[in-house]
């Protein structure tokens, strides 16, 4: 499967606990996004990587909230000292810019975290 | 700033009934429109796209959707819907630079009745 993947599927932690995501982009997309979706709504914007630059951030990203590309590849989202307002899915996606279709962007499954 | 609405949160229909989602978004510039489709227990896919030309696109499984520059709306429509058109749609724009970051409407549930 070429597809963007994402582990773990699902996590279960205890508030103030410390979570982390890996996304696995497409492998020749150089850029990468993190959303998060609640319940009933649409996808938000959090993040995205352009090869290992981490070019823009979302007011919605706090202090508790980290990521990383290294090396231009996969990426992980952390969450520190979590709270129960932190429940969400968290979606990765990537693109290929420069090309025709700069702007499509192909979603992996998503990680659902509950805080308990 | 940038928003999408979606005028359905929750649509009801028989199969082969004709289907039409509202979108709705605000920005001036030029923008690159979207509509994704969550099927249960699946991931967001692609549906179908404009990014210029022709404002009418077809996207895959019979959808297709009108761009309106003049009343800001991009809406999905399909003339007969079937039991596995059920799934969750969702509108999306890019910003206003160029990263790409695509800002999404609340979503519509589709539930196609057999």
């Amino acid at each position: 499967d070429t597809g963007v993947s994402q582990n773990p599927r699902h996590k279960i932690t205890k508030r103030g606990q410390n979570v982390t995501f890996r996304c696995d982009p497409i492998s020749e997309h150089n850029r990468l996004y993190w959303y998060r979706q609640t319940l009933g709504q649409g996808p938000e914007f959090l993040t995205y990587f352009q090869n290992e630059a981490q070019l823009e951030k979302s007011r919605l990203l706090s202090d508790r909230f980290s990521a990383e590309r290294p090396k231009g590849s996969f990426s992980t989202l952390e969450i520190q000292r979590t709270e129960q307002g932190d429940s969400a899915m968290y979606l990765c996606a990537s693109s290929s810019a420069g090309q025709g279709h700069s702007y499509e962007q192909y979603f992996g499954p998503g990680t659902r975290l509950t805080v308990t | 700033a940038q928003s999408v609405s979606q005028h359905n949160h929750h649509v009801i229909l028989s199969e082969a009934a004709s289907l039409e989602l509202g979108c709705n978004y605000s920005y001036g510039g030029t923008v690159n429109l979207f509509w994704y489709v969550q099927y249960p227990g699946q991931h967001l896919q692609l549906l179908l796209k404009y990014f210029s030309g022709d404002p009418l696109v077809k996207g895959i499984k019979g959808f297709e959707a009108e761009f309106i520059k003049s009343k800001f709306s991009f809406n999905l429509r399909k003339p007969s819907v079937q039991w596995s058109d059920t799934a969750e749609y969702f509108c999306a724009v890019t910003s206003s630079s160029n990263t790409g970051k695509l800002i999404f409407g609340q979503g519509t549930t589709l539930q196609v009745k057999p």
